[in-house]
């Protein structure tokens, strides 16, 4: 199957601090990932949709200039969290579409937890 | 976006039986996949069925889509299957929506 990598697994930072989270696709390019993120005991939500050499697009209710999206080429995509607060602490996940045009199937990568002190 | 309900929330089971998930959904899909979370968060693709069935050693699933449900079956439970069992559709958009889970947790 496709694989997907992120990086850091987890990153531990001080309120008020950005932190970037970066998404690879390791063996495809994936023009279009996507951003999601996890509660503890809850369920995914998708946050963003990353665009590669154009604006990410953002669901309903999150705050663009909090999250930016970069998808600076066609295996990397990167979602930093500006002025982080610990209400932003949380699992957050991407995943790309392996053959967009030929099937929906979506990999995920394994997740970077974020804590803010 | 597509509604997805999962049932059972909870599901314990005794090593060796069998057990069937539930996955309704609202809207047509071109997408429907099952995933199991690991503890570490991990989510394994365990289905990639919008429609029809596949059997992967224990595992199964069936997707009705013309009545929007998708079943996964279980078979011969083993404490590994213990987790967050996750059904996902989507549109033509590649967006995926989540259900909220069925945590299983098999007792040896």
């Amino acid at each position: 199957g496709a694989v997907v990598s992120q990086h850091p697994s987890w990153v531990i930072c001080k309120s008020g601090t950005s932190v970037k989270i970066e998404c690879r696709s390791l063996d495809f390019q994936a023009t279009t990932m996507f951003w999601y993120r996890q509660f503890p005991k809850q369920s995914l939500m998708l946050m963003a949709t990353s665009n590669e050499g154009s604006k990410a697009t953002y669901e309903q209710g999150v705050e663009k200039d909090k999250f930016l999206i970069n998808h600076a080429s066609l295996t990397l995509s990167t979602l930093t969290v500006t002025s982080a607060h610990p209400e932003d602490s949380s699992f957050y996940i991407c995943s790309a579409p392996k053959e967009p045009g030929r099937g929906f199937e979506q990999y995920f990568g394994p997740g970077t937890r974020l804590t803010v002190t | 976006g597509i509604q997805v309900e999962q049932s059972p929330p909870d599901l314990i089971l005794q090593e060796g039986a069998n057990s069937t998930l539930r996955c309704n959904f609202s809207d047509s899909v071109n997408n429907l996949q099952w995933f199991h979370q690991n503890p570490w968060g991990q989510l394994i693709n365990l289905f990639y069925i919008p429609s029809g069935t596949k059997q992967n050693g224990r595992l199964s699933a069936t997707t009705v889509a013309t009545e929007r449900y998708s079943l996964l079956y279980i078979s011969s439970s083993q404490t590994t299957d213990s987790g967050v069992y996750f059904c996902a559709v989507g549109g033509n958009d590649y967006k995926l929506s989540f259900g909220a889970g069925t945590t299983v947790t098999v007792r040896a």
